[in-house]
């Protein structure tokens, strides 16, 4: 079975520091993970996603994140935070390799960011 | 990637009704998924529906409350039935395709 845990519920960080929002998953096959953002009163948007390829996965809005088999982890980081990346983040795994596409969601860590 | 168009966007509903909620998807999809998101919780899968066959739903999610439809590869819908206060929640589908998500429906049970 699959499952993730987002190990912060609320990170809150200063406009231009950086941002570190920690993902650990379970997985019994080869997993394929993601980021997703929610705004407020806005739907779910993709930030990026891991398929077994590349380890370190870039996104959009200058986030990434590195797959650590060995950690289990995959965690999303950004250089400098702005104001518009204040929102609700979700982990999320899925083994398409078990034949599962189902996406199994972390809780979510809300992003604050101070002026 | 699949776009999704997901209707209605909101809506308000008085308790023991039914709301059924559409999905269409630009492109033929084998699977699609409708998940619930409870207010300020993580999203949550309800069930899956591949076409021409019964859907398949998660652990605490019967098919006499949200009863699903899939005619075709292109289109699903979800229904809410007999309403009470705790459904009010926002409701998603999505595809296995680049993973995207339908808009969501916002819906409040009064």
């Amino acid at each position: 079975a699959q499952s993730v845990t987002q190990l912060d519920s609320h990170v809150s960080v200063s406009e231009g520091t950086p941002v570190l929002l920690r993902c650990n998953y379970s997985s019994s096959y080869s997993p394929s993970l993601f980021w997703y953002v929610q705004h407020p009163n806005k739907g779910l948007q993709l930030l990026l996603k891991y398929t077994s390829a590349a380890t370190l996965v870039k996104g959009i809005n200058g986030f990434e994140a590195e797959f650590k088999k060995s950690e289990t982890s995959f965690h999303l980081t950004k250089p400098s935070a702005h104001m518009s990346d204040a929102a609700e983040y979700f982990c999320v795994v899925s083994d398409p390799g078990a034949g599962s596409y189902q996406l199994t969601f972390g809780k979510g860590t809300k992003l604050s960011v101070i002026p | 990637s699949a776009v999704i168009s997901q209707k209605p966007s909101r809506d308000i509903c008085q308790r023991g009704t039914s709301l059924t909620i559409q999905c269409q998807v630009d492109s033929q999809v084998t699977m699609m998924f409708w998940y619930r998101q409870q207010p300020g919780q993580s999203l949550t899968l309800i069930a899956t529906a591949n076409q021409g066959s019964e859907a398949t739903y998660e652990s605490g999610f019967v098919i006499d409350k949200f009863p699903i439809s899939r005619p075709n590869l292109t289109f699903s819908t979800l229904t809410v039935s007999n309403m009470s206060p705790e459904d009010s929640s926002i409701y998603l589908c999505s595809v296995e395709q680049g993973y995207t998500f339908g808009s969501g429906t916002r819906l409040t049970v009064v």
